[in-house]
C-alpha cells in the first residue's frame, strides 16, 4: 500500500514571497503519478500540478513548480510570487499507473492523499 | 468549475434516515469516484467505478451503497449512518480510470454531511 506524508500542517508567508511545501511518499511501484491539489475555503478541490514518475523533468505550471526526486521519493511544491488567493489547504496525492507500460489488468485507481498543509498568505 | 456537480451541498440526517448523494459529471469521462474527507484525516477513497462497473471498494461499511447507472451519474445511498460518518463527501471523475497520462481526477464541490 502507498502512503503519502506531508510533514508541515501549517505554513504562513508574506505575499510575493516564495514558499515550498514538502511531500514524501512510499511505494514499491516504479510507474505512478503524483499530484498537488489545492482546496480553498470553498472546499472545491482544484488540481494544481501533475508529475509523471517516468519523466525526469520537473513539471511547471505558471507560478507553481515541483521538485521531484524519485530516488528519495520526494515531491515538493514551490509557489513563486505568492498571492492572497493561494491561501488554501494543499494536498499531495499519489496514483498508481495501471494499464500503461505493458502492465496487465486495467481499471481505475483512486488517489492516495496526504493530510494536507494549510498555507496562509499574509498581506 | 461546473465540470463535476454534486447535490445536495449540505445534508443533515438522523441515524435512522435514508438519503442519497448525487454526482454528475459533464466532462465525458468514463470513471467516477467517491471520497470521504473527515477532519484531521487524509481523504479516503471509498468507491471507484470505471465504465459503470465497480472496480474498487476500500472496505467501506455496507451502510454506504453506491450506484452508477451510467458514466455521467454516480450516487451514494446512505442508510442507518453513525455520527462518525459526518464528513465532506467528494465525487471525482477521470477520463478512463486506467492510470494513463490523461487520467487526472477532477473533483466536485462536495456534500457536507452531518449525522445527528
Amino acid at each position: 500500500a502507498q502512503t503519502v506524508t506531508q510533514s508541515q500542517p501549517e505554513m504562513s508567508v508574506q505575499e510575493a514571497e516564495t514558499v515550498t511545501l514538502s511531500c514524501t511518499y512510499d511505494t514499491s511501484e516504479s510507474n505512478y503519478y503524483l499530484f498537488w491539489y489545492k482546496q480553498p475555503p470553498s472546499r472545491q478541490m482544484i488540481l494544481v500540478i501533475r508529475q509523471e514518475a517516468y519523466k525526469q523533468q520537473n513539471a511547471t505550471e505558471n507560478r507553481f513548480s515541483v521538485n521531484f526526486q524519485k530516488a528519495a521519493k520526494s515531491f515538493s511544491l514551490k509557489i513563486s510570487d505568492s498571492q492572497l488567493g493561494d491561501t488554501a489547504m494543499y494536498f499531495c496525492a499519489f496514483m498508481n499507473s495501471i494499464g500503461e507500460f505493458g502492465d496487465s489488468g486495467g481499471g481505475a485507481d483512486g488517489l492516495t492523499f496526504g493530510k494536507g498543509t494549510h498555507l496562509i498568505i499574509q498581506p | 468549475e461546473t465540470g463535476v456537480t454534486q447535490t445536495p451541498r449540505h445534508l443533515v440526517m438522523g441515524m435512522t434516515n435514508k438519503k442519497s448523494l448525487k454526482c454528475e459529471q459533464h466532462l465525458g469521462h468514463n470513471a467516477m469516484y467517491w471520497y470521504k474527507q473527515s477532519a484531521k484525516k487524509p481523504l479516503e477513497l471509498m468507491f471507484v467505478y470505471s465504465l459503470e462497473e465497480r472496480v474498487e471498494n476500500n472496505s467501506v461499511p455496507s451502510r454506504f451503497s453506491p450506484e452508477c447507472p451510467n458514466s455521467s451519474h454516480l450516487f451514494l445511498h446512505l442508510h442507518t449512518l453513525q455520527p462518525e460518518d459526518s464528513a465532506l463527501y467528494l465525487c471525482a471523475s477521470s477520463q478512463d480510470g486506467r492510470g494513463t497520462s490523461t487520467d487526472t481526477q477532477y473533483f466536485g464541490p462536495g456534500t457536507r454531511l452531518t449525522v445527528l
